[in-house]
């Protein structure tokens, strides 16, 4: 099973600020790496798949970057909408596998 | 536009069992593999189980293999999800999923959820 790490647990950020948000994976899953934002009593939203396409409506300030093992998701502006919590996930073989997530939070 | 719509979810003793659904609208559901997702109140995602487009396939999580299982009928663009022999740690938010076709990578649209809850 591959396991993804996300780093930072949480995001203390202004809005305005830059977030950048890490997702490792215990091995390489090429480029097969998607994001998720989840608000609070929401469901997931598609924001990034296959790294760095970004999903249909998902404004430009998303973007993410990376291959491999080490991955990237940057807010380069955060809005008030985009506190929220932040999952990567990828596919191995039949296994679908979530980072822990990490959390934005207003400062 | 897109819809999934899951229902069936509720207040159920250890080791009883539960029927969830899933009604899909607004895309070619007999094209998609689809999902079930949960989330244990206040933790993060896992993933459950997948069923093909003509649901030949099916695949489960170690932790509900041989307890849970995954059919569709997409004559009425439903996803089920039977859940048998249910524990405590089965309490969670139940989520449809479905993948974009031709691809097995991601997934593009979820439904609101429904809460399973497992208590005696």
């Amino acid at each position: 099973e591959i396991v993804l790490t996300q780093s930072p647990a949480t995001l203390s950020l202004s809005p305005g600020e830059r977030a950048t948000l890490s997702c490792r994976a215990s091995q390489s899953v090429s480029r097969y790496l998607a994001w998720y934002q989840q608000k609070p009593g929401q469901s997931p939203r598609l924001l990034i798949y296959d790294a760095s396409n970004r999903a249909a409506g998902i404004p430009a300030r998303f973007s993410g970057r990376g291959s491999g093992t080490d991955f990237t998701l940057t807010i380069s502006s955060l809005e008030p909408e985009d506190y929220a919590v932040y999952y990567c996930q990828q596919r191995a073989n039949w296994l679908w596998t979530f980072g822990q997530g990490t959390k934005v939070e207003m400062k | 536009q897109v819809q999934l719509v899951e229902s069936g979810g509720g207040v159920v003793q250890p080791g009883r069992s539960l029927r969830l659904s899933c009604a899909v609208s607004g895309f070619t559901f007999s094209n998609s593999a689809v999902h079930w997702i949960r989330q244990a109140p206040g933790k993060g995602l896992e993933w459950v189980a997948v069923i093909s487009y003509d649901g030949s396939i099916t695949h489960y999580a170690d932790s509900v293999t041989g307890r849970f299982t995954i059919s569709r009928d997409n004559s009425k663009n439903t996803l089920f999800l039977q859940m048998n022999s249910l524990r405590a740690e089965d309490t969670a938010v139940y989520y449809c999923a479905s993948q974009p076709p031709r691809t097995m990578e991601y997934f593009d649209f979820w439904g609101q959820g429904t809460l399973v809850t497992v208590s005696s």
